[in-house]
């Protein structure tokens, strides 16, 4: 089946616990995206991927490191989380840029 | 930001009824597509219209473009239950995707 999946999907953590959320597709696609869902904020991208090895900073990417070494990964890294780093994130990719996003199921995070 | 927003915020209807809300954004695209999600659920695609077109449908879905006033409209018609969800735009200006606001949209059976 066609999909995208994250893990975890729900994680409470503290203040400057390092982590890393993972994503990964199986539908070799080239571009891939991190989301975070804020309530009143829709969606605001936080990196993108428009292939391996080439990632770029989306609207919100301060406190964010991400890496693309293999083209079906795309792992989300907060070094030092905050609690406005609270939210619901999503991983979504696309054959290409422009084209039909497919969304990953989510991430709820809880930084205390 | 160049965040596109959409209208209504909010939206409630009759089953049976067509619901349409309306998407505005700020910069120029290259296309502009619309996403439905389900409470607290991955989006999931639902139209893709490109800038030079104008109109585009996909079952009940209608969707129109105007790149002059940089706005476009999803058109649901003979709304049902099970469309009562959050939808949203997203635009493409660059190799972004800058998605609205949402319509929280509510079909009452």
């Amino acid at each position: 089946e066609a999909q995208v999946t994250q893990n975890p999907r729900y994680l409470i953590t503290v203040t400057g616990k390092k982590l890393t959320v993972t994503c990964s597709q199986n539908m070799n696609h080239e571009y891939m995206s991190w989301y975070r869902q804020d309530p009143g904020l829709g969606l605001r991208q936080i990196y993108y991927s428009m292939n391996v090895e080439v990632t770029d900073k989306g609207d919100v990417p301060e406190g964010y490191k991400v890496s693309r070494k293999e083209k079906r990964n795309f792992p989300l890294i907060l070094e030092s989380p905050s609690p406005n780093q609270t939210s619901l994130y999503f991983c979504a990719s696309s054959l290409s840029w422009g084209r039909e996003q497919f969304f990953g199921p989510g991430t709820r995070l809880t930084v205390l | 930001s160049q965040q596109g927003e959409e209208d209504p915020q909010a939206l409630s209807i009759q089953e049976g009824e067509n619901a349409t809300m309306n998407c505005s954004y700020k910069t120029s695209i290259n296309n502009l597509q619309w996403y439905r999600q389900n409470s607290g659920r991955g989006l999931v695609h639902l139209i893709l219209i490109r800038s030079n077109e104008r109109e585009k449908h996909s079952g009940r879905l209608r969707v129109t473009l105007d790149t002059s006033k940089k706005s476009s409209s999803l058109l649901i018609t003979a709304s049902r239950a099970a469309d009562t969800a959050s939808y949203f735009c997203a635009t493409d200006p660059g190799n972004q995707f800058y998605f609205g606001t949402g319509t929280s949209l509510t079909v009452i059976p």
